[in-house]
């Protein structure tokens, strides 16, 4: 049990097709993270939020809508997504945004667009 | 700029030997340095982490790290590698980014093989 909870752990699905990831952090944290691990890439960071409201966004094609209702809920909202955006997404939480604290992980869903 | 550099992106010892995986920062005010492991299909997990304590940090699974403000470095050893620590592991830095704000950066990461 890391804390941070996310589902599902694995995603199949068409370009077409509208899917959601989902993290839960039950650290009572503040700050909420998406990133994106592609192989033989670093982790690119792609959202933050602080309080629920949006700090960050890195560049982040629209076809990635990320939503965070509360402190403790994050949603990322996919459509029309290529198969360059299979990968691993990754969601952590942190005390802070832009703090001094470290990033708790999720244990991710692999993602494959078909 | 790349603020944290991981040297080798793939390291193979035997079960056993030491394991030693480097990390070298870029800052010029003191960092906050972590180490992560990534298991195949999962998260990450914090290792140990460097707060400007002791420069000699003791993490889980018997892996420590030593902060050498000199060398800019932060390498992850443990005495003897066991099959179980074949994984991959993320050195990270938090530095000051302005306004009383941080940045989190992860180096790319080195890929441990444990040999039999």
């Amino acid at each position: 049990e890391t804390g941070v909870t996310q589902t599902p752990r694995h995603l199949v699905m068409g370009m077409t097709n509208k899917k959601s990831l989902k993290c839960e952090q039950h650290l009572g944290h503040n700050a909420m993270y998406w990133y994106k691990q592609s192989a033989k890439k670093p982790l690119e960071l792609m959202f933050v939020y602080s309080l629920e409201e949006r700090v960050e966004n890195n560049s982040v094609p629209s076809r990635f809508s990320p939503e965070c209702p509360n402190s403790s809920h994050l949603f990322l909202h996919l459509h029309t997504l290529q198969p360059e955006d299979s990968a691993l997404y990754l969601c952590a939480s942190s005390q802070e945004a832009h703090s001094n604290t470290e990033a708790f992980f999720g244990q991710g869903t692999r993602l494959t667009v078909v | 700029a790349q603020s944290v550099t991981q040297l080798g992106s793939h390291v193979s010892v035997s079960e056993g030997a030491l394991v030693l995986l480097r990390c070298n920062y870029s800052s010029s005010v003191p960092p906050y340095l972590f180490w992560y492991v990534q298991y195949p299909n999962q998260g990450l997990q914090l290792l140990l982490k460097y707060t400007s304590a002791a420069t000699l940090v003791k993490g889980i699974n018997g892996f420590e790290a030593e902060f050498k403000k000199s060398e800019t470095s932060f390498h992850l050893t443990k005495p003897s590698a066991h099959m179980s620590d074949a994984a991959e592991y993320f050195c990270a830095v938090i530095l000051p980014s302005g306004a009383g704000s941080y940045q989190l950066t992860f180096g790319k990461g080195t890929k441990l093989s444990v040999i039999p």
